[in-house]
């Protein structure tokens, strides 16, 4: 079956640790991205990837990186440098951008130790 | 600022009392305004878009409309099953802005 696959389920981290959230897709997509949410608020973007090495960060990218190495792969790293990372982390993808569906996968609940 | 405003935040229906959902927005320009239902703990799952005034889409209970400033998901005679977090979002700029969602919960 086609679809989005995120791991960890749970994730936690420690102080002054790097993380990386992994997001894989069968879609045959070409854009991806990467969502925060937060108790009561809505879906935030992290970064997002229209094409293979490339990607645009989104609305709060502050203490995060991504790479876009393949079609498929769209990994997540939460730096140190994010201080409040508590959240789930939802990965998604479209056929060609933000203007289509999205396809989300199933979200990582990270938390700090 | 791009806004996409929900309400109400909760409901609640006893199983077959009909509602709606509202979505409004700021900003004109729309491209495409969307719904995705959310089970808890999950990811969202895609329900609707809507490109224009005046549209309208139906699948199963739900019946999602369109005007030029605001979004109504109408669910008639619900079933518990549809009891989840019913979320929107509107496209602009090349991504989505969502709204914080509507809780719905439907008592047997």
């Amino acid at each position: 079956d086609g679809g989005i696959t995120q791991s960890p389920k749970y994730l936690f981290r420690k102080e002054g640790q790097n993380v990386t959230l992994s997001c894989e897709q069968n879609l045959n997509h070409d854009a991806m991205y990467w969502y925060r949410q937060d108790p009561g608020q809505g879906l935030r973007l992290i970064y997002y990837s229209q094409i293979v090495n490339d990607f645009q960060k989104g609305d709060i990218a502050e203490g995060y990186s991504v790479s876009r190495e393949k079609k498929e792969s769209f990994p997540l790293t939460v730096t140190s440098a994010q201080k409040n990372p508590t959240a789930f982390y939802l990965c998604a993808s479209s056929r060609t951008g933000a203007y289509e569906k999205l396809f989300f996968g199933s979200g990582t609940q990270l938390s700090v130790l | 600022e791009d806004q996409v405003t929900q309400s109400p935040e909760a409901l609640r229906l006893q199983e077959g009392e009909s509602s709606s959902l509202n979505c409004s927005y700021t900003v004109s320009g729309l491209r495409g305004l969307f719904w995705y239902r959310q089970d808890p703990g999950k990811g969202p799952e895609f329900l609707f878009t809507l490109y224009s005034a005046g549209e309208e889409k139906e699948k199963e209970r739900l019946k999602a409309t369109l005007t030029k400033k605001e979004s109504f998901l109408h669910i008639t005679a619900p079933k518990p099953e549809d009891s989840a977090t019913y979320l929107c979002a509107r496209g602009i700029r090349e991504k989505l802005t969502f709204g914080t969602g509507t809780r719905l919960t439907i008592i047997p």
